[in-house]
């Protein structure tokens, strides 16, 4: 298995709803990433993972946690989000760190739409 | 901090044709890499190609290609023989040569490219 899957592909809340996304990669890969992606955008990170431990947050507002139960899956919970967080939210992977297997493999995105 | 510039937001090209997209980088480090990701209107960010700055030799992966100059801070992609395929947003992206610890990739922001057929 050589890709990165995310669920769902569109997701449409209101500001007081709960959700989740979740990211799943069967790679054997040991960090883990969220992006936010605005339209004609580059992607935004948002946080990472390595080897389950959260190592960088990109000062992300607290209605959005990240979760990373076991080396295969990474969630991303939402409470109370704004308009402005629509976007295209991004999962990526990446090989073990220390090794020069660098490179992030992507997963296809959730639309996610606020209203 | 590293930052990545990519002064064509867009570019066009004639099917078959030969294009070329510009990336220029900004970094204090001596190891790094550098990679071109493409993201068809469909969204999946794919990986291109990937160059590694302690290699001299520019990296090729069938009918893309790079032009990697480190004094210049410049990182170029070639597509060769355009296809309808290749039609995407194109974002070149900077890592640090630090390999302990999950790094951050710094994206530019993007090259839109059309083929016509």
């Amino acid at each position: 298995d050589t890709e990165v899957t995310q669920t769902p592909k569109h997701l449409v809340m209101g500001m007081t709803n709960k959700k989740s996304l979740k990211c799943e990669q069967h790679m054997g890969h040991r960090a883990m990433y969220w992006y936010k992606q605005k339209a004609k955008k580059p992607p935004e990170l948002m946080f990472v993972y390595s080897y389950e431990k959260l190592s960088i947050n990109e000062s992300v507002p607290s209605r959005f946690s990240p979760e990373c139960p076991n080396s295969s899956l990474l969630n991303l919970h939402l409470h109370a989000l704004q308009p402005e967080d629509s976007a295209l939210y991004l999962c990526a992977s990446s090989h073990s760190p220390g090794t020069d297997l660098v490179e992030q493999f992507f997963g296809p995105g959730t639309r996610l739409t606020v209203l | 901090a590293q930052t990545v510039t990519q002064s064509q937001p867009e570019m066009s090209v004639q099917e078959a044709e030969t294009v070329t997209l510009s990336c220029t980088y900004d970094t204090s480090e001596s190891d790094y890499y550098l990679f071109w990701y493409k993201q068809p209107p469909s969204r999946q960010m794919i990986l291109v190609i990937r160059q590694e700055a302690y290699k001299q030799q520019n990296a090729t992966e069938n009918r893309f290609s790079v032009n990697f100059q480190k004094a210049a801070k410049s990182f170029s992609l070639k597509i060769s023989d355009s296809q309808l395929g290749d039609a995407a947003m194109y974002f070149c992206a900077y890592r640090s040569g630090i390999i302990q610890g999950a790094q951050k990739l710094v994206f530019g922001q993007g090259t839109r490219l059309t083929i016509n057929p």
